[in-house]
């Protein structure tokens, strides 16, 4: 089956702080979505990449679809507390998806 | 985007009760799914739908059930709830494409 891998499972960083997550698969997919999963509410969709290669942006919130087709990064810069979260990457393609294990970001003022 | 509702928010119910989490949307979307995820663990995939009278098993095997009579609703059902079915529960739409957007959670808890 396919493996897909989140780092790092958790990160403490300061307020102010730049992050960098990625995700890792063993499978090659067309589609990497990001979602951000606030305490006690349902995960939210940050940012979508449909290209290989491509590089998009929400705001603080940058993104690159790897160009194997098998991983993603995410960076936040000058994070804030409400950045607080899990962040699961969920890679899909054709009828098939899946969720990443999370990276759990805690910021410290 | 689209509308999603899921109720109750919480629960606590005593072991051996029939409990009924419901799941509703607005917007007509025939995609449709209910995860289970413990506190600050995995997502995992247990019912989806893709219209009315289409049910399927997700990844995970859950003795809960679901049905999808009309589109817009998709209820998740355990007959006898019992400790370990203790987690929130999360109902999902999915666009054309392949994003999924999420209701508020249901967090049950089985004394």
């Amino acid at each position: 089956g396919q493996q897909l891998n989140q780092s790092p499972q958790s990160m403490f960083i300061q307020e102010g702080e730049d992050v960098s997550m990625n995700c890792t698969s063993s499978s090659i997919f067309n589609t990497w979505l990001w979602y951000k999963q606030d305490p006690g509410e349902g995960p939210v969709l940050l940012i979508a990449l449909y290209k290989a290669g491509e590089l998009t942006s929400n705001g603080r919130l940058t993104a690159q679809f790897g160009i194997t087709r098998k991983d993603s990064f995410l960076n936040i810069s000058a994070s804030i507390p409400s950045d607080v979260g899990i962040y699961f990457c969920a890679p899909s393609g054709g009828q098939n998806f899946v969720f990443g294990p999370g990276t759990r970001l805690s910021v410290l003022p | 985007e689209a509308d999603i509702y899921q109720t109750p928010r919480y629960l606590v119910i005593g072991t051996g009760k029939k409990i009924t989490l419901e799941c509703s949307q607005t917007m007509g979307h025939d995609k449709m799914y209910w995860y289970q995820q413990d506190p600050g663990m995995e997502l995992h995939l247990i019912h989806y739908s893709y219209g009315v009278n289409s049910t399927e098993k997700g990844d995970l095997s859950s003795e809960s059930t679901v049905s999808r009579i009309r589109t817009e609703h998709f209820p998740l059902t355990l007959e006898s709830a019992r400790p370990s079915h203790t987690s929130q529960y999360l109902c999902a739409i999915g666009t054309g494409t392949y994003e999924q957007y999420f209701g508020p959670g249901t967090r049950l808890t089985v004394t």
